[in-house]
């Protein structure tokens, strides 16, 4: 079964001090790992696509990267407006459609 | 990009209702989906809507419970039928601009809370 795990669930960082946030998958098939931003009573926000191992990401203070197992979002140099949760999701392949397996997320809480 | 509105932005509904959430996009898309997010969880899809014919529902999710319209390429209304408190969640809809791997881009939901 398509699986995927975030971790940590939650993390407090002071501002400046750069992190790791980590993005498990178990499927058949990628087709693609998608990171996203969702604030407080907003849809979530779509942030990078990768696609396959090896592929790196960034954008600002942002960066995605992939293996065959995982992903990870690098934040360096945070700032309190980074605030967010931050969502992993996978396409597999197969399926005739583009269905997203969604991970529970990381709250992320940077303090100045 | 596109905007996507969402109608309501959130409701109070009684137990045994119903309710009709509506999803407008500003362009004409490929794919159109609904999602539910429960308090504390992650999104689950419940279908995919299908233009000019039924809507593909996931494993767990019925046409009887979440009826599902998308009369054209920009449009697409989501029901909860026969409320109970259990239906409280946000409900969001989300649409892909291109080819079936691109990003999907989201609304900003609807808050349900059922009494």
């Amino acid at each position: 079964e398509d699986q995927v795990t975030q971790s940590p669930e939650a993390l407090r960082l002071q501002e400046g001090e750069s992190s790791s946030l980590n993005c498990s998958y178990t499927v058949s098939g990628l087709r693609g790992l998608f990171w996203y931003r969702q604030d407080p009573g907003k849809g979530p926000e779509f942030l990078f696509t990768l696609y396959s191992a090896g592929e790196e990401k960034e954008k600002e203070r942002l960066k995605a990267t992939l293996t065959k197992k995982e992903s990870f979002l690098h934040i360096t140099a945070p700032k309190p407006e980074d605030s967010a949760t931050y969502l992993c999701a996978v396409q597999a392949w197969g399926g005739g459609y583009n269905k997203l397996i969604f991970g529970a997320g990381t709250r992320l809480a940077v303090h100045p | 990009s596109a905007v996507i509105s969402q109608k309501p932005s959130r409701d109070i509904c009684q137990r045994g209702t119903s309710l009709t959430i509506q999803c407008q996009v500003d362009s004409q898309v490929t794919m159109m989906f609904w999602y539910r997010q429960q308090p504390g969880q992650s999104l689950t899809l419940i279908a995919t809507a299908n233009q000019g014919s039924e809507a593909t529902y996931e494993s767990g999710f019925v046409i009887d419970k979440f009826p599902i319209s998308r009369p054209n390429l920009t449009f697409s209304t989501l029901t909860v039928s026969n409320m109970s408190p259990e239906d409280s969640s946000i409900y969001l809809c989300s649409v892909v601009l291109g080819a079936e791997n691109q990003p999907q881009h989201f609304g900003d939901g609807t808050r349900l809370s059922i009494l």
